[in-house]
């Protein structure tokens, strides 16, 4: 079957790096993206992976290891804005996204 | 309009009654999608639509409907409400490709309570 994993929630110091970790299992891979869902909101776009490696956008950083099915998200610097859930989602061989419950981030002063 | 727009925000529905959600993009994507978010657990698909004219379904398409008419709309029609069908809805779209996806584009949700 198809499943992504992801940690329920985790908890962060303001200015310190926290990373978000997600593994996946699809019918078929075509790409990983992580998005950002601040509470009452819809999801925003933040990043895309389909090559191992790294991808840096600023303050956050994703990466992906596909004979692992792993991928995570870094975030640096952390503000308390960066307060939300970030859901990490795969793209199955039918261009479709298979999204996981998503990791509920607080930050503390 | 700018991006994608859903209708209503909220609505309270009583069981048994018909519903239409209804969602329009004005970014020309070919692909659109319908999802329900419901705490503790992911996004997940009811209806999607790659092109004008054809739709398909999803993870969970059961007591649902679509139509695809034309590239900017797809309104999701609830024949008969029933009180698991409480949950946030999600209209989405994206650019599909030969060469693949590219990342979901998605409207503010529709609150929506089924008594």
């Amino acid at each position: 079957g198809q499943n992504i994993d992801q940690p329920t929630e985790m908890t962060a110091t303001e200015g310190a790096i926290v990373q978000i970790n997600c593994t996946y299992q699809t019918s078929g891979f075509n790409g990983l993206f992580w998005y950002q869902q601040h509470a009452g909101e819809a999801p925003t776009f933040l990043s895309y992976n389909v090559l191992d490696g790294l991808e840096e956008k600023g303050r956050f950083s994703s990466f992906l290891s596909r004979s692992k099915g792993y991928s995570y998200l870094l975030l640096k610097e952390l503000q308390m804005k960066d307060s939300a859930s970030y859901l990490c989602a795969a793209m199955d061989s039918n261009y479709q996204l298979i999204w996981g419950a998503g990791t509920k981030l607080i930050i503390k002063p | 309009i700018a991006g994608i727009t859903q209708a209503p925000t909220s609505q309270i529905l009583a069981a048994g009654r018909r519903m239409t959600l209804r969602c329009t993009q004005d970014m020309r994507h070919n692909a659109m999608y319908w999802y329900r978010q419901d705490l503790g657990l992911g996004l997940r698909l009811i209806h999607y639509s790659n092109t004008a004219g054809t739709t398909g379904k999803g993870e969970v398409p059961d007591g649902y409907s679509v139509s695809r008419a034309n590239t900017d709309d797809f309104p999701l029609t609830l024949a008969s409400a029933v009180p698991s069908q409480t949950s946030v809805y999600f209209c989405a779209s994206s650019e599909l490709t030969s060469g693949g996806a590219e990342e979901q584009f998605f409207g503010p949700g529709t609150r929506l309570t089924v008594l």
